[in-house]
């Protein structure tokens, strides 16, 4: 079955540490994204990649960084510059063709930071 | 800058009754997507809607979106308990690569009381 996988589900670390949120897929989709969501919040976009070797920011990428080294994964790094890291992290995928395609999302990580 | 509301933000139904939600943005566009996201999951396609007038139907669940007025709307008829859920209003925009970037609306929290 083709999906989104995210790793850890949960994940909790110290502050001051990075971490970083495993997303693979196996759809062939090029394009991959990263969003943020906060408790009785909407999702608000890190970072996003169209191909390999390349990825842009989105609306909130300061203290983040991500790498797309293959297709298929799109990690995603918490520094320890992001001043409010504890959230809910999600990944999303969407094929070259956007008509009728919405973004397939990951499960997503929820992270604490204490 | 596109921005994205959604009201009501809570609403609080009983089963039967028939409702709406709103989704207003700011700027042209013309894709607006529907999620559900139930607690602690990730999000859910609902619908895909690529033109003005457009509509969709599924089950007791009905979108519609008037791009004129950059206004789309989810109609909930004789809502059901397990229709209890966050639903979530996304807009296209496309960036300058191509890429499919979603501006999501606050959401709002569905609960259908017995």
């Amino acid at each position: 079955d083709g999906g989104i996988t995210q790793s850890p589900k949960y994940l909790f670390r110290k502050e001051g540490q990075n971490v970083t949120l495993s997303c693979e897929q196996n759809l062939n989709h090029d394009a991959m994204y990263w969003y943020r969501q906060d408790p009785g919040q909407g999702l608000r976009l890190i970072y996003y990649s169209q191909i390999v070797n390349d990825f842009q920011k989105g609306d909130i990428a300061e203290g983040y960084s991500v790498s797309r080294e293959k297709k298929e994964s799109f990690p995603l790094t918490v520094t320890s510059a992001q001043k409010n890291p504890t959230a809910f992290y999600l990944c999303a995928s969407s094929p070259p063709d956007t008509n009728n395609s919405p973004l397939h999302f990951g499960n997503g990580t929820r992270l604490t930071v204490t | 800058e596109l921005k994205v509301e959604q009201n009501p933000l809570f609403l609080s139904m009983q089963e039967g009754k028939n409702y709406t939600i709103y989704c207003n943005y700011s700027t042209t566009s013309d894709r607006l997507y529907w999620y559900r996201q139930d607690p602690g999951k990730s999000l859910e396609s609902l619908f895909v809607l690529l033109s003005n007038g457009a509509v969709k139907q599924e089950g007791r669940l009905m979108a519609s979106l008037d791009t004129k007025a950059r206004l789309s709307t989810l109609h909930i008829t004789a809502a059901v308990h397990d229709l209890s859920a966050t639903y979530f209003c996304a807009v296209e925009s496309l960036t300058s690569q191509g890429a499919q970037k979603l501006v999501f609306g606050q959401g709002t929290r569905l609960t259908i009381n017995p």
